[in-house]
């Protein structure tokens, strides 16, 4: 079944500092999604990628999809402390019915 | 309104309780989904409705059981669970199950502890 792989599984950085996670998929997506989950909270959607190669912002952070639309990256520029959590990919395969998770990137932040 | 509520947001249960999760949203949201989250894991696909019919079943043990009574509302019924089935329960929903408007919004999760 489709396969949704998400690196590094921990990340921690110097406030300040930028973050990058990458998540990759063993088949093309119809589209991929990003979720933020504070610690002791729950998934909070944060943007959905649809086109090849498309790229988007807000504010600190760069979503982008692949050419190919099998993978995907969120970049965080000048992190703040606001930004711990764990950020999630989701992807959907062409015609499939569900999003599959990817196992998440925890980013903890020093001050 | 874009919140989807979960009841009780805390459970403790014995072995050999029933009790019942629920979930309500009203954002017109034709596709309603519970998923089961273990410490430090992603969120893992349990059940899925899709106006109101049972669209996904992940293999998901017969001690849960899902309801949709009606497009708002969304339950799971607990019976014999084990203490392994402690676990974050979350509710989402979203516009339609596929397609361009499948955005997930999550409910806060109800945090179980089976004993």
């Amino acid at each position: 079944g489709q396969q949704v792989m998400q690196i590094p599984q921990y990340q921690h950085v110097q406030e300040g500092e930028d973050f990058t996670t990458y998540c990759n998929s063993s088949t093309t997506l119809s589209n991929i999604q990003w979720y933020k989950q504070r610690p002791g909270g729950h998934p909070v959607f944060l943007i959905q990628l649809v086109k090849s190669g498309e790229v988007k912002k807000q504010k600190r952070l760069t979503f982008q999809f692949g050419e190919a639309k099998k993978n995907s990256s969120l970049h965080i520029t000048a992190t703040q402390t606001t930004d711990v959590g764990t950020y999630f990919c989701a992807g959907r395969g062409s015609g499939a019915q569900k999003l599959v998770f990817g196992q998440g990137t925890r980013l903890t932040i020093n001050p | 309104d874009t919140e989807v509520t979960q009841t009780p947001k805390h459970l403790v249960m014995g072995m050999t309780n029933k009790k019942s999760l629920k979930c309500e949203q009203h954002m017109g949201h034709r596709a309603m989904y519970w998923y089961k989250q273990k410490a430090k894991k992603p969120p893992e696909l349990m059940f899925v409705y899709s106006y109101e019919k049972l669209s996904i079943n992940e293999s998901v043990p017969s001690r849960f059981s899902p309801e949709c009574p009606n497009s708002s509302l969304l339950n799971l019924h607990l019976h014999a669970l084990q203490p392994e089935d402690s676990a974050l329960y979350l509710c989402a929903s979203s516009q339609i199950l596929s397609g361009g408007a499948d955005t997930q919004y999550f409910g806060p999760g109800t945090r179980l502890t089976v004993l």
